[in-house]
């Protein structure tokens, strides 16, 4: 049972324009999320982070999007740039549980 | 410099061999967790422990062991009983409620 879902395994955009990935959850208990960017061969590092209780965060071109009635969150890079290029997972934990689930990842490919 | 560090970054098994992978952090942080990441499946969860001398198995563990006998330290047993061996492993740790950092990965392969 995939907890969380990427349903887009692939994006291009051009450079200088937005990118908006999206993900997907089922469990309603979840009530953090998070956003990793990951090159091959190496880990994935954090980009931005949302608790259930905001509906908004942003950090410089990062914005993440939470619509809880949904089960929906999304990612918004603007503006995209080449270096952006990369798989980007989306991941989902419940307060006091430690337990992070990721969905299955999107790859950005920013083209100049 | 503080951070989490996974050894080796390749490892090669031979089929029936068992063989750990170490992972350990200066961060301080109470949990560590194991991935594995196999293509177009996404990192999927094979265990985690929340403090020393505890863990919980997460949802891919048949064919693993780990021990946290110390808070920096978890490191991963990949036995003869793991069908399909071959994979990236990242190891992580967090405190609770924030954001979990990931070490660079082992490519673990059978020959």
């Amino acid at each position: 049972d995939q907890q969380v879902k990427q349903n887009s395994p692939s994006l291009s955009v051009q450079e200088g324009r937005i990118s908006i990935l999206n993900c997907d959850y089922t469990n309603s208990m979840f009530d953090y999320f998070l956003w990793y960017k990951k090159y091959p061969a190496e880990g994935p590092t954090f980009l931005i982070s949302i608790s259930s209780i905001k509906d908004k965060n942003e950090d410089g071109r990062f914005t993440v999007f939470l619509n809880k009635s949904a089960k929906h969150l999304s990612l918004h890079i603007v503006p995209s740039q080449p270096g952006d290029s990369a798989v980007y997972f989306c991941a989902a934990t419940h307060s006091g549980t430690y337990k992070y689930i990721f969905g299955t990842g999107t790859r950005l490919k920013v083209l100049a | 410099d503080g951070g989490i560090t996974q050894s080796p970054k390749y490892l090669f098994r031979k089929e029936g061999q068992n063989v750990t992978l170490s992972c350990e952090q200066n961060l301080n942080h109470d949990a560590m967790y194991w991935y594995r990441q196999d293509p177009g499946q996404g990192l999927r969860l094979i265990y985690y422990s929340q403090i020393v001398n505890d863990f919980q198995k997460g949802d891919i563990a048949e064919g693993y062991s780990v021990s946290r006998e110390k808070k920096e330290s978890f490191p991963l047993t990949v036995t003869s009983a793991q069908k399909n061996p071959t994979a990236f492993y990242l190891c992580a740790s967090s405190r609770a409620n924030t954001e979990a950092f990931f070490g660079q990965g082992t490519r673990l392969t059978v020959v």
